[in-house]
């Protein structure tokens, strides 16, 4: 069936490096991406959205760009810090009519090292 | 603080239980969401009610009622579960029209069946 799907269960990252964390996907009819961060305990938090008329799109220390070629998605954190370590899930939105109806991928835990 | 509140934010039942799990959010949103978060798998939507009306139920067992007595409160009536249910629950709640995907979630309500 059509999903979204990251790469790499885990990823560590050195303190102040960048980091890259990848996701495919299989539906061309998606219209919006999505990165959400999961931090223990703790529910999804939006982090940044991209059309999928852009290929580009530039937050606080967080970049997302979508590949529509090859259907790929990928979120880049800048200076990784402490903080960032969470679990990071693309989603897609296929909703209309007035709600949301967002597929999460299984998503990456970011480790981040001191 | 997201604005969406969860209680309780653990609960241990047994098979045969009744009880029933809370949402409440301040946001001003119209849509709110039930999603299901199990270890190592993506999170499933499992509800989705907009205006308080429900208009997603992506084949959830019966034994999962969902509730929507207004736009800002959410309930999840559980009864006769099993243990391949235990799970992390998550409420959701969106601005009404479709957008960008920006969901906002609580914390979650961590459920165990013995």
């Amino acid at each position: 069936g059509e999903s979204v799907g990251l790469h790499l269960p885990t990823l560590s990252v050195q303190e102040g490096d960048n980091s890259i964390i990848n996701c495919a996907y299989s539906n061309s009819a998606s219209d919006y991406f999505i990165w959400y961060k999961q931090e223990s305990g703790k529910g999804p938090q939006f982090i940044i959205d991209i059309r999928s008329n852009m290929d580009k799109r530039q937050g606080q220390r967080v970049t997302v760009l979508l590949n529509k070629t090859v259907k790929h998605l990928s979120l880049q954190i800048a200076a990784t810090q402490p903080g960032d370590s969470a679990v990071y899930f693309c989603a897609e939105n296929r909703g209309s009519g007035g709600y949301q109806k967002v597929t999460f991928g299984t998503g990456t835990k970011l480790q981040v090292i001191p | 603080e997201t604005g969406v509140t969860q209680t309780p934010r653990h609960l241990v039942m047994g098979m045969t239980n009744k009880k029933s799990l809370k949402c409440e959010q301040h946001l001003g949103h119209n849509a709110m969401y039930w999603y299901k978060q199990s270890a190592k798998k993506p999170l499933e939507l499992m509800f989705v009610y907009n205006f308080k009306e429900q208009t997603e139920n992506n084949s959830v067992p019966s034994r999962f009622s969902p509730e929507c007595p207004n736009s800002s409160h959410l309930f999840l009536h559980l009864h006769t579960l099993q243990p391949e249910d235990s799970a992390l629950y998550l409420c959701a709640s969106s601005q009404g029209e479709w957008g960008t995907g920006e969901l906002f979630f609580g914390e979650g309500s961590r459920l165990t069946v013995l």
